[in-house]
């Protein structure tokens, strides 16, 4: 069973539709992650939360909502989608916040159009 | 920024070769992580080396960390062309948790 599952694995929509990916983790890790992975494959942290609190919060803009109703889950909200938002999305997570490895998805691949 | 920069961008070699890959960053970190990912795949954890650890060993892994000159290598012994992937590395500084920009592996059987 995969350890970090996000769904859905592909989702192709038009500009200005609001959509949500969702991510869960059997781990039992504290923390949970989003990143964006563009076309150069260069891969940049949104989010951290630890225990369902919000303890990163990068330049993302305001669009773009996490939401951890458990520590077990971390759901992004993305509104009012651009054209630039198209990237893959990487949930993460770790036992704790440092000193550990992370354990990733496979990504959900957005697509605007 | 935080962020570590892998050398080369990508490298090509055949199979049973050794295979180098350099990570550089900017600050003092806690410790460095190096990870694979798979075309169209998520990142795979391969190994951990802490900031007071010099050299370490996973398998056909061996990675070095040089704190005084702020980098990192990552070999990759008798390579295999399942190998081929994307490698990454990634410093943590106990606030921060940042990817490198990638080396693109190609083991070409």
């Amino acid at each position: 069973d995969t350890a970090v599952s996000q769904t859905p694995k592909y989702l192709v929509t038009q500009m200005g539709n609001d959509k949500s990916i969702k991510c869960e983790q059997n781990l039992g890790h504290d923390t949970m992650y989003w990143y964006k992975q563009d076309s150069k494959k260069f891969l940049k942290i949104m989010f951290s939360y630890n225990n369902k609190e919000l303890i990163i919060n990068e330049t993302v803009p305001n669009r773009f909502s996490p939401k951890s109703p458990d520590k077990a889950h971390l759901n992004l909200h993305i509104n009012s989608l651009e054209l630039g938002d198209s990237a893959v999305y990487f949930c993460a997570s770790s036992p704790q916040r440092t000193g550990q490895g992370y354990t990733f998805g496979s990504g959900t691949r957005l697509t605007v159009v | 920024s935080q962020q570590g920069e892998e050398d080369p961008q990508a490298l090509s070699i055949q199979e049973g070769e050794n295979a180098t890959m350099n990570c550089s960053y900017k600050t003092s970190i806690n410790n460095l992580q190096w990870y694979r990912q798979n075309s169209g795949r998520g990142l795979v954890h391969l190994i951990l080396i802490r900031s007071n650890e010099r050299e370490k060993h996973s398998g056909r892994l061996r990675v070095t960390l040089d704190t005084s000159k702020k980098s990192s290598s990552l070999l990759i012994t008798a390579s295999r062309a399942a190998d081929t992937a994307s490698y990454f590395c990634a410093t943590d500084n106990n606030s921060q948790f940042y990817f490198g920009t990638g080396t693109s592996l190609t083991v070409i059987p």
